[in-house]
């Protein structure tokens, strides 16, 4: 139940397209929702998050979609570049609780 | 914005021998910390969330014995492997969250890369 569902595993997009991840989780209690872009050899880092009373979020490019009846969020990353070329870690956590990643999408943005 | 570093960024160890690694919040007071480990291309899997002052508390199948996790004050944590073997190889991730604001937020320091031979 803690478990966090992530795909594609991985996602191959043209420059300037839509980049389309998609997470699902269980555990109702989960109340925040981040996504994290990691590049090789570097540390995660928040690239957006959402929480479950609100349906979307964006920011810049970068837009969130929460479903919280199908307990299913994704991220859409407009306008794509090869600078978003990258591994993206959706995740959950539960208030001050530890925070649950999904397995990773990466994504590559060819010219 | 709330800033985590690690050192050292990478170390190549011999076998047997024990690896410090340091894990700092360098504009904010860092209540608890959390300590990853991530083998190549695969997610971040936590192995223990330390607490200032208190003892670490450690994931299922992680070993406390071999992964000693100090954190002494609101800005420091440090991780310990001992006894490292090449199985031990990987890179460590720690993160770091505040008293209060953004109550699940959780900033990452850059990593450190343990290679042992």
């Amino acid at each position: 139940q803690q478990q966090v569902k992530q795909s594609p595993q991985s996602l191959i997009v043209q420059k300037g397209g839509i980049s389309i991840i998609n997470c699902a989780y269980e555990n109702t209690a989960f109340d925040y929702f981040p996504w994290y872009q990691q590049f090789p050899g570097k540390g995660p880092a928040l690239l957006i998050a959402i929480r479950p009373d609100v349906s979307e979020k964006k920011e810049g490019r970068f837009t969130i979609s929460f479903n919280k009846s199908a307990k299913q969020f994704s991220l859409h990353i407009m306008d794509s570049q090869p600078g978003d070329s990258a591994t993206y870690f959706c995740a959950a956590s539960n208030r001050r609780d530890k925070v649950i990643f999904g397995p990773g999408t990466s994504l590559s943005v060819i010219p | 914005g709330a800033v985590v570093s690690q050192h050292p960024s990478w170390v190549i160890c011999k076998s047997g021998t024990s690896v410090k690694i340091e894990c700092r919040s360098l504009d904010f007071q860092a209540t608890t910390m959390f300590w990853y480990r991530q083998f190549p291309k695969q997610s971040l899997m936590l192995m223990a969330t330390s607490n200032e002052g208190s003892k670490a508390t450690y994931e299922q199948g992680v070993e406390k014995d071999k992964f000693l996790i100090n954190h002494a004050s609101l800005t420091l944590s440090t991780l310990t492997v001992t006894s490292a073997h090449p199985e031990d190889s990987s890179f460590y991730i720690c993160s770091a969250r505040g008293h209060s604001g953004r109550a699940n937020e959780q900033f990452f320091g850059p990593g450190t890369r343990l290679t042992v031979l």
